[in-house]
């Protein structure tokens, strides 16, 4: 099992340019989460799907943020146009069900200058 | 709303000595989980330990055990024999539901555990 695998492991881009962070849940897992983990916020989910639909999005903080799963395979966070202060490790995590224990994937630092 | 909150910043222990992280939490949904993540300086997340809110007993792995007090709303990580490579981050998280159909797992803010030879 290869484990959840995000892709990139580390990213740098300027202001205002688009920036898509990729996601390959474990087979099986019908949960996806997206989190992002900060200094002054610790760990905040973003949103998660169910089975390929999103369920809770509330945690998106704004318009710029947009995620998509298209299949039970890949899910990509996209933000566009970038901010610097959306600098942040962003963590996808995936369960075969709500009840136990989230499989995270490595994250990807992103520092948006 | 559910809240989980982590007192302690940071701890130090000796190595071989049994430390405590503490963890309580809120939240008015009476089916709930609370889980333990370590996050060691790599930076990924690495699942310790569940404890449902229905079970009776105590969640043991390994050298990890989870101190559940129900009543008190508390959950603490007990950590024995304690090892160099236990030094990391340790994160308490809760699963419960938050209205609308959604269930959320909300994170503390962690407690910086240094081993020390």
């Amino acid at each position: 099992d290869a484990g959840v695998i995000q892709s990139p492991r580390h990213e740098v881009t300027e202001m205002g340019q688009e920036v898509t962070l990729r996601c390959k849940p474990i087979s099986g897992h019908d949960y996806l989460f997206w989190y992002r983990q900060t200094m002054m916020r610790g760990l905040e989910l973003l949103i998660y799907f169910n089975n390929n639909v999103p369920i809770d999005d509330s945690g998106m903080p704004e318009d710029r943020f947009s995620a998509k799963m298209p299949n039970a395979s890949f899910s990509t966070l996209k933000i566009q146009p970038s901010e610097p202060r959306d600098s942040a490790v962003y963590f996808c995590a995936s369960s075969r069900t709500f009840l136990y224990g989230y499989t995270f994937g490595s994250g990807t630092r992103l520092t948006v200058v | 709303a559910q809240k989980i909150t982590q007192t302690q910043p940071g701890m130090f222990v000796q190595e071989k000595e049994a430390v405590t992280l503490d963890c309580t939490y809120d939240t008015s949904d009476p089916s709930y989980g609370l889980f333990w993540y370590k996050q060691p300086s790599s930076g990924e997340m690495i699942f310790l330990i569940y404890q449902g809110s229905y079970d009776q007993q105590n969640a043991t792995e390994g050298r990890y055990s989870l101190n559940f007090q129900k009543a008190r709303k508390s959950a603490n990580l007990v950590i024995s024999a304690s090892q160099l490579g236990d030094s990391a981050m340790y994160f308490c998280a809760m699963r419960a539901y938050s209205g609308a159909g959604s269930y959320q797992l909300t994170f503390g803010k962690g407690t910086k555990l240094s081993v020390i030879p």
